[in-house]
């Protein structure tokens, strides 16, 4: 079956811009994760959704970013006046067990570069 | 104080050899899970193995085994009879809490190297 994807793949931006960046989960998974890996360093937690609502977002480094999952599928990150800082891969994640292991299965991210 | 402390930026080993990766976590809860993923230069990260903190046995998945040792806080990652695929970026993650739909803290990650 189709796994997590996330559009687009790549992402040049200018400094002060707004951007989207898009995640499919795999389909039925409830749990839907946003990180951000920057370079040489390992994923950091942004926010998670269990359905439509953000359980946690105490990762989001301030307020101009912010995500939704209106229907409990897709979601979307979306960053407003970008700055060079944001620059980073943003990885999409997706689980379905409550229990167990709840293994997340990553999406292949999106490189974001903010000139 | 870190949560996941990998210790080795890179290593290297030769094709056939068995390896590991270090591992220590830093975690009050009496219940979590440890994960490792591996990140290949294609930039997807890819499970490998699980073990969760009240497993009395050491997990094993094929050529990867967790060794476990709950009291030093370590949870080493052990590759045997590495390939030239093997070589890829490793980061071990913990979940933290009661098993569930829950974030994972990762730590920074090492380079390992398969050497023909």
């Amino acid at each position: 079956g189709a796994g997590v994807s996330q559009t687009p793949s790549n992402k040049v931006t200018e400094k002060g811009k707004y951007v989207e960046l898009r995640c499919d989960p795999i389909s039925g998974h409830t749990a839907l994760y946003w990180y951000r890996q920057s370079l040489g360093q390992g994923p950091e937690f942004l926010i998670y959704f269990q359905g439509t609502g953000a359980a946690d977002d105490s990762g989001l480094p301030n307020d101009r970013f912010f995500a939704v999952r209106p229907e409990g599928s897709v979601s979307t990150l979306k960053i407003q006046r970008t700055e060079r800082g944001d620059s980073a891969v943003y990885l999409c994640a997706s689980s379905l067990r409550r229990t167990g292991n709840n293994e997340q299965f990553f999406g292949p991210g999106t490189r974001l570069t903010v000139l | 104080a870190q949560k996941i402390t990998q210790t080795q930026p890179g290593m290297f080993v030769q094709e056939k050899e068995a390896v590991t990766l270090d591992c220590t976590y830093d975690t009050s809860d009496q219940s979590y899970g440890l994960f490792w993923y591996k990140q290949p230069s294609s930039g997807e990260m890819i499970f490998l193995i699980y073990q969760g903190s009240y497993d009395e046995q050491n997990a094993t998945e094929g050529r990867y085994s967790l060794n476990f040792q709950k009291a030093r806080k370590s949870a080493n990652l052990v590759i045997s009879a590495s390939q030239l695929g093997d070589s890829a970026m490793y980061f071990c993650a913990m979940r933290e809490g009661r098993p569930g739909n829950t974030p994972l803290v990762f730590g920074k990650g090492t380079r390992l190297s398969v050497i023909a």
